[in-house]
């Protein structure tokens, strides 16, 4: 079961570049990581998903270093709209349906003004 | 919006009685979960189905019963609830188990 361990919290300011990494030391040749962000009393949102190297899509980056080990979320320029806690997630969805579907505790991330 | 709706979005009820949560998504996916959400706890995996067929359960009493009738909806039977059962019950959908998923924004459940 491939465990993730993830900051408690974290601070930022309006306007910075924000860089949240998740540790994921004994993830599987098949697994996925995937990130969600949360808001108060709503359901996580999708934020991005890869497998190696970097994937970019229109609110963030993941970087992912060769060996897989450990990946991090980018979050360009936030905003105070940004707080919320976000949740590393990893597997592959077949040889353990619960692996992919296992939420830590999340990095609660505050931006302030 | 997100795609996946629940019914309902707060639900009051004492521990003798018998209520059902609803999710319905028109996504088009295959699989459906049932999360909860406790007070300061991370998201707890209760069900999943994936074509309809009930693929994990995470040892959840038997006071929650699911039921999944067709790929667009999943309910979530409660009989007999304790005080501890109150909570956030996220419900989501993804096109396969390996997908992102899409999540409902729950129903605030509080047992008396």
């Amino acid at each position: 079961l491939a465990k993730t361990t993830q900051p408690i919290s974290m601070d930022s300011y309006e306007g910075q570049e924000v860089n949240i990494t998740c540790s994921h030391n004994n993830i599987a040749t098949n697994d996925y990581i995937t990130w969600y962000q949360q808001f108060p009393s709503q359901g996580p949102r999708f934020i991005i998903q890869g497998y190696k190297t970097k994937v970019t899509n229109e609110v963030a980056s993941l970087f992912i270093p060769a060996d897989r080990k450990s990946s991090t979320l980018s979050l360009p320029r936030v905003s105070l709209s940004d707080t919320a806690v976000y949740y590393c997630l990893v597997g592959d969805g077949q040889s353990n349906a619960g692996n992919m579907l296992t939420f830590g505790g999340g990095t609660r991330l505050m931006v302030k003004p | 919006e997100t795609g996946v709706t629940q019914t309902p979005r707060h639900l009051v009820m004492g521990m003798t009685n018998k209520k059902s949560l609803k999710c319905e998504q028109h996504l088009g996916h295959n699989a459906m979960y049932w999360y909860k959400q406790s007070a300061k706890k991370p998201l707890e995996l209760m069900f999943v189905y994936s074509l309809e067929e009930r693929v994990e359960n995470n040892s959840v009493p038997s006071r929650f019963s699911p039921e999944c009738p067709n790929s667009s909806h999943l309910f979530l039977h409660l009989h007999t609830l304790q005080p501890e059962d109150s909570a956030l019950y996220l419900c989501a959908s993804s096109q396969t188990l390996v997908q992102p998923q899409h999540f409902g924004d729950g129903t605030r459940l509080s047992i008396l």
